[in-house]
């Protein structure tokens, strides 16, 4: 079965772009997380979405922002880019209805100059 | 509020000791808990989890934790370090239907 996909793997974006970034989670997971990661910071929770509706969302701007399509893949899309937007950003998708676990994607690196 | 806190940004133990990563907690109810692992450029694997049951869990790859509800504590734990094991790891806390991380202990494991 294969694993959490995002793409792509690297980006480097500008102050003021904007950019979306994609997860394809393992089939049959209908739960898609994302998460920032920043060195020092661990990992902070930006939003779950559960088949289609956002189910969750963290303490971040708007101008992050995501969607889940149909069959359970993902989007997330980060307007207004700022140079504290680098980041590594992390997707996990999980089975719901009693299992907890995340299976994380190996991330889409942001830089922005 | 949950949180999760991991006191110890590094973690440095000579191979073949035991080793011990430290988390405690803060959540509203019964806490559901987790320890993940971190290699270099790839995302968080899973190495056990606390729901319910006996104290020690045992993990992924010879790891164990031991849940403290009274030190609100759970630690990560493995009687023979390997230099394989030098990784970034997450402690994390289920609660209100989001996972909250820790900041993570880098843990090096010399020869």
């Amino acid at each position: 079965k294969a694993g959490v996909t995002q793409t792509p793997r690297y980006l480097i974006k500008t102050r003021g772009q904007q950019v979306t970034l994609s997860c394809s989670p393992i089939s049959g997971h209908r739960s898609v997380s994302w998460y920032q990661q920043t060195p020092g910071q661990g990992l902070q929770f930006l939003f779950e979405y559960f088949s289609e509706t956002q189910r969750n969302k963290g303490n971040f701007p708007g101008r992050f922002s995501g969607r889940q399509f149909s069959n359970s893949r993902s989007e997330m899309n980060v307007s207004t880019l700022e140079l504290g937007d680098s980041a590594l950003y992390l997707c996990a998708s999980r089975r719901t209805g009693g299992d907890e676990k995340l299976f994380f994607g190996s991330g889409t690196q942001l830089s922005v100059l | 509020a949950q949180s999760v806190a991991q006191p110890e940004d590094q973690v440095n133990v000579a191979e073949g000791n035991p080793l011990t990563v430290k988390c405690t907690y803060s959540v509203s109810g019964n806490p559901y808990l987790f320890w993940y692992v971190q290699y270099p450029n790839r995302g968080l694997q899973f190495l056990l989890k606390y729901i319910t049951g006996d104290n020690l869990v045992k993990g992924s790859y010879g790891f164990e934790a031991e849940f403290n509800k009274s030190q609100t504590s759970f630690h990560l734990k493995k009687p023979s370090a390997l230099v394989s094991d030098s990784a970034l790891y997450f402690c994390a806390v289920r609660g209100f239907n989001k996972f909250y991380f820790g900041s993570g202990t880098k843990l090096n494991v010399k020869p």
